[in-house]
């Protein structure tokens, strides 16, 4: 069982450029949600999905898309980078939204300069 | 404003040794509590969950302690490992929706 996969693990990026940020679960999980990390700070939640086709936004969303068009797959897209985007981003799946027993990935490590 | 507040920031001690990390919470109406260890450059792995009613539970050498009256949880590490070197972050979970808040962590160093 691979878990939860994130790809890639590292990125630079200048300023005003867009990637997304790739997300495959195969566990079956209903919940999936993206977070970032910064230093001193907690977790924080982008976008979430309780489902297929079923996208809502965290506490911080600005500047993200996101899309869930199967169960495994949840991209997070930066549509215009910006240094303020720098940051540790992590998936994490669960069950259902009710679980909070996540299951997370390895992160990618974002660089914009 | 719900918020979770861990202490201390970072904690240095020798193998072997016990130690123990603090999260104060405002989080309410309050569903559960959980602790959370990050090895670096790794995403966070669950240890514990603890609901209202509990106030101890155990996951090998770590202990949970919540006290939902004064909003306080501890998680004890007995005997610490050079492998439990990581940051252990405290979540509360607000019952009226789905998320969650997050401290900031606490980053645990054992020295041989």
């Amino acid at each position: 069982n691979a878990g939860v996969t994130q790809t890639p693990k590292f990125q630079v990026l200048k300023t005003g450029q867009s990637m997304t940020l790739q997300c495959a679960q195969d566990m079956n999980h209903e919940y999936m949600s993206w977070y970032r990390q910064d230093p001193g700070m907690g977790l924080r939640l982008i976008h979430y999905s309780v489902g297929a086709g079923i996208t809502d936004q965290g506490e911080v969303p600005n500047g993200y898309n996101v899309s869930r068009s199967t169960t495994e797959d949840f991209p997070l897209r930066l549509l215009s980078a910006a240094p303020s985007q720098t940051s540790v981003y992590f998936c994490a799946s669960s069950s259902s939204v009710f679980n909070y027993g996540y299951t997370f990935g390895s992160g990618t490590r974002l660089t914009v300069v | 404003k719900n918020q979770v507040e861990q202490s201390p920031q970072s904690l240095i001690i020798l193998e072997g040794k016990n130690c123990t990390l603090q999260c104060n919470y405002t989080v309410s109406p309050f569903s559960n509590l959980r602790w959370y260890k990050q090895d670096t450059g790794r995403g966070p792995v669950s240890l514990t969950i603890m609901t209202f009613s509990e106030n101890t539970k155990s996951n090998g050498r770590y202990t949970a302690t919540l006290d939902a009256d004064t909003k306080q949880s501890s998680l004890h590490i007995t005997a610490s490992q050079l492998s439990d070197s990581a940051s252990y972050i405290c979540v509360v979970s607000e019952d009226s929706n789905y998320q969650l808040i997050w401290g900031a962590g606490t980053k645990l160093i054992i020295k041989p």
